[in-house]
């Protein structure tokens, strides 16, 4: 079954850049979402089709992708950005895929 | 406002079934694709299943753990989404979330607060 490969944890100083990545076979064909989960809330959407920012989000939040890897920036890091960090594809039947999960701490 | 509120979670015994409701609001339902996603304890994010828009054929997929066990079903006049969960598993236990998927993207755009399903006996 298809899976996506993110690091468990990425640590960063306030004000520096932060890089989660997350590995597929598939990604080169198929569109990356990511997601923040702050404890005890529902997950935000916040890059679509692997770098498209929603409404709301705010632009130290970017997207790229390269190959089997798309890679969430968020630079000049700030304390309220301390969450999990999902990525997202799906495969080409539609079956939707999670990564494991990042959990970012700001230190 | 898009909102979406999920209900119907609390305790059943391992074999039983429940139903999750999704009461949608603040879009037009009846074009969005909808998904269920859970979250066990302490775990990651695990995608349950999806239901198009009539539009689209109206057709449900499930993830391999639930499949022949969850369905899925919408009810366009209501607004409403919902989850049958038969068979359960001890391993069912979750927080589920109702999302949306408005743009038949295969992604999530919107997400409930979440209902909790503890399966135990």
């Amino acid at each position: 079954s298809y899976e996506l490969t993110q690091p468990p944890s990425v640590s960063v100083s306030p004000g520096q850049t932060a890089r989660i990545t997350c590995s597929g076979d598939a990604l080169p064909k198929q569109y990356a979402y990511w997601y923040q989960q702050k404890p005890g809330q529902a997950p935000v959407l916040v890059i679509y089709k692997d770098s498209e920012r929603p409404s709301g989000i705010p632009e130290r939040f970017s997207g790229s992708s390269s190959g089997t890897t798309v890679t969430l920036t968020i630079s000049g890091v700030q304390a309220e950005d301390e969450a999990d960090y999902y990525c997202q594809s799906a495969d080409s039947s539609g079956t939707v895929v999670f990564g494991g999960g990042t959990k970012l701490t700001v230190l | 406002e898009v909102q979406l509120v999920e209900s119907g979670g609390g305790l059943v015994k391992p074999g039983g079934s429940l139903r999750l409701s999704c009461a949608a609001s603040g879009f037009t339902f009846s074009n969005a694709w909808m998904n269920w996603v859970r979250q066990a304890p302490g775990k990651g994010l695990e995608w349950v299943g999806r239901i198009k828009s009539k539009t689209d054929g109206g057709t449900t997929d499930y993830a391999a753990p639930v499949k022949g066990r969850f369905t899925i079903s919408r009810d366009d006049s209501k607004n409403t989404l919902y989850l049958q969960m038969n068979s359960l598993k001890t391993e069912d236990t979750a927080v589920y979330y109702c999302t949306t998927d408005t743009r038949g993207y295969y992604y999530m755009d919107v997400w409930g607060k979440g209902t909790t399903v503890t399966v135990s006996s």
